[in-house]
């Protein structure tokens, strides 16, 4: 299965700043998914990224807030625009391992975000 | 777009118990189903995948869930519970290779001595 790493793992930020967070992975896979977990709260898809064309966003999410990239098949990035304190959130990356197909997906750690 | 029921937020159960999670999901149409559980400060991490076949399915650390159609549903179950189970638990329902997940709100299990 794949195996995915995120960084930063936590972050502190100041209101109005802005963060990205890097998703890896260990073998190339077509399709990334980027969640928001909310405290005390359940996962929230916020975009698919696809490598080599624009992601797609679910609603209630925007690219000018969330740009994302996909520039190969095993690394992607989030960025979380002019943070507010609503920002606060768990950012989780997954993947589609299309070794083993069926459409499971696999979680990497994800980046604990705080901000003041 | 599916939904994803989770009735209970919260599960207290002693140790040694057996313990029930439950997951009710909204569609009829073919769907994948599986439970991931999040340790404290952690990832998710699969505990099990229905997918097609049997209903009755075994995943990690002793714990299965049985998938039943007719009442979309799809609970966790294991005979005996340790201290180290305590975690969130996530049931997600997803319609197929390609298709975002869907996740219920989680229940919270406390495993207690």
């Amino acid at each position: 299965s794949a195996v995915i790493s995120q960084k930063p793992s936590r972050d502190i930020c100041q209101r109005g700043t802005s963060l990205t967070i890097q998703c890896q992975v260990d073998s190339q896979v077509t399709m990334m998914f980027w969640y928001r977990q909310q405290p005390g709260q359940s996962l929230t898809l916020i975009a698919t990224a696809n490598q080599g064309s624009e992601a797609t966003y679910e609603s209630g999410f925007v690219i000018d807030k969330f740009p994302i990239s996909r520039p190969n098949l095993t690394f992607s990035t989030l960025t979380v625009s002019n943070m507010s304190p609503e920002d606060s959130s768990i950012y989780l990356c997954s993947v589609e391992d299309p070794r083993t197909g069926f459409g499971e997906q696999f979680f990497g750690p994800g980046t604990r975000l705080t901000v003041l | 777009a599916q939904s994803v029921t989770q009735l209970d937020s919260q599960v207290p159960v002693f140790e040694e118990a057996p313990v029930e999670l439950r997951c009710n999901y909204s569609s009829s149409v073919s769907v994948y189903l599986f439970w991931y559980v999040q340790y404290p400060n952690q990832g998710l991490q699969l505990l099990l995948k229905y997918l097609s076949g049997s209903t009755l399915v075994k995943g990690i650390n002793g714990f299965e869930a049985e998938f039943n159609k007719s009442q979309t549903s799809f609970h966790l179950r294991k005979p005996s519970v340790h201290i180290s189970d305590t975690a969130e638990y996530f049931c997600a329902v997803s319609e197929g290779t390609g298709n975002q997940f869907y996740f219920g709100t989680g229940t919270s299990l406390t495993v207690i001595p």
